[in-house]
């Protein structure tokens, strides 16, 4: 089965700060990783995602993914915070399993994110 | 064009309405998936379609019913819904290859009263 867990409800960072939003997943096979965030009554938008190469993903908006295959994890950083990242962030993973070609994703329950001035 | 557009942005309707969402996309996609969210909870899986047949119904009740008329265009036509099925109805759209990204409209939040 797939999965990915987010273990923190709640990230809170000064504005100008590094933030990491953290992510660990539980697959077979090989993981092919996805981050998006939310704005509030918003729908979701793509990030970046990790499929193979480099284990640092560069996306958008200055953020970037940390692939560690040892600790199963792909963590959201940035480096200077900005308060308009604040945003509902949701790790996700597609399905890999044999047969599976519609490549379903399945989401983690969602880090919300506040930046403050 | 690489949008999901989704109408109305919001709906509200009585218990003995019927209503449909409406999804478009034009990047050619050919498959298509209507998600349910609650506030502050992940997205949650309804129904997939593939080359625009349903290949995945998450024992979704029947007064939700999902129709794809065509690659571009997917509806969600409710009915006789409850007070707990409010919430934001998103639909998403992908290329079948597993490595690419979703990508998501900007939902309808819906509202039964």
């Amino acid at each position: 089965a797939q999965s990915v867990a987010q273990p923190e409800d709640q990230v809170n960072v000064a504005e100008g700060n590094p933030l990491t939003v953290k992510c660990t997943y539980s697959v077979s096979g090989n993981p092919y990783l996805f981050w998006y965030v939310q704005y509030p009554n918003r729908g979701l938008q793509f990030l970046l995602k990790y499929i193979t190469g480099d284990n640092l993903v560069k996306g958008s908006y200055g953020f970037e993914a940390e692939f560690n295959k040892s600790q199963t994890s792909f963590h959201l950083k940035k480096p200077s915070a900005l308060v308009s990242d604040s945003a509902l962030y949701f790790c996700a993973v597609r399905d890999m399993t044999r047969g599976s070609t519609l490549g379903r994703l399945y989401f983690g329950r969602g880090t919300q994110l506040t930046v403050w001035p | 064009d690489t949008e999901v557009t989704q109408t109305p942005k919001h709906l509200v309707m009585g218990m003995t309405n019927k209503k449909s969402l409406k999804c478009e996309q034009h990047m050619g996609h050919r498959a298509m998936y209507w998600y349910k969210q609650k506030a502050k909870k992940p997205p949650e899986l309804m129904f997939v379609y593939s080359y625009e047949k349903l290949s995945i119904n998450e024992s979704v009740p029947s007064r939700f019913s999902p129709e794809c008329p065509n690659s571009s265009l997917l509806n969600l036509h409710l009915h006789a819904l409850q007070p707990e099925d409010s919430a934001l109805y998103l639909c998403a759209s992908s290329p079948r290859q597993v490595e690419t990204e979703a990508f998501f409209g900007q939902g309808t939040r819906l509202t039964v009263v």
